[in-house]
């Protein structure tokens, strides 16, 4: 069965200070999908990034940057230099090849003070 | 031009009473999917189609009844709604079903309250 841990259940950071949400993941498959989603406090949900099993590239988008490593089967995410703006609650999930298990991870709960 | 709509945004009802949340995608998406998020923030399928046909079916009680009128639309039918039944429902779709690499996107969900 696949499984994703979000062990931060909430973080706090100040205002620029990096943070890294962790995210570890289980599954049985070698072709498999990461994914990371942001819920801001108005609700909806926003896809951020998608990442193949097969590519193991560092991922840099502006501020955001992801870290996929199958040896720890992990898939982190960073946000340098943070903003108050980055207050949200953040999913990683994982999708197996056939498209009947698409499991999210509990969240982790971003608060950046300003 | 909002990508996976739905209606209303907010719901209060109460306990016993019957209602739907309507859901539409203009991204000519062949898959939909209801997801429920608890208080908790956990966040649950509870059921996906492809091209109108019911292809996941979560334990879900039976006073849930979807329904696809065609692949653009996915309506969420709730009947003898009860308190914890409250919680957040999101609709959304992707390509294909999900996985195999298909980013499945979120309408702005639907906050039910039962009292």
């Amino acid at each position: 069965a696949q499984k994703v841990t979000q062990a931060q259940t909430e973080i706090s950071v100040v205002e620029k200070e990096d943070v890294t949400l962790d995210c570890v993941y289980e599954t049985r498959d070698t072709t498999y999908y990461l994914f990371w989603y942001k819920q801001p406090p108005s609700g909806e949900l926003v896809f951020l990034i998608r990442r193949n099993s097969f590519d193991e590239q560092n991922e840099i988008s502006g501020r955001y940057s992801w870290n996929f490593q199958k040896s720890t089967s992990s898939f982190n995410f960073t946000i340098t230099a943070s903003q108050v703006v980055d207050s949200a609650v953040y999913f990683c999930a994982l999708g197996d090849n056939y498209g009947q298990n698409f499991v999210f991870g509990p969240g982790t709960r971003l608060s950046v003070l300003p | 031009d909002t990508a996976v709509s739905q209606t209303p945004k907010y719901l209060v009802t109460q306990m016993g009473n019957d209602k739907s949340i309507k859901c539409e995608q203009n991204l000519g998406h062949d898959t939909m999917y209801w997801y429920k998020q608890d208080s908790k923030k956990f966040l649950k399928i509870m059921f996906s189609y492809n091209n109108k046909e019911l292809i996941i079916n979560e334990t879900v009680p039976n006073r849930f009844s979807p329904k696809s009128p065609d692949k653009a639309h996915l309506n969420l039918h709730i009947n003898s709604l009860e308190l914890g039944d409250s919680a957040v429902y999101f609709c959304a779709s992707s390509q294909v079903p999900a996985g195999r690499g298909n980013t499945i996107y979120f309408g702005e969900g639907s906050w039910l309250t039962v009292v």
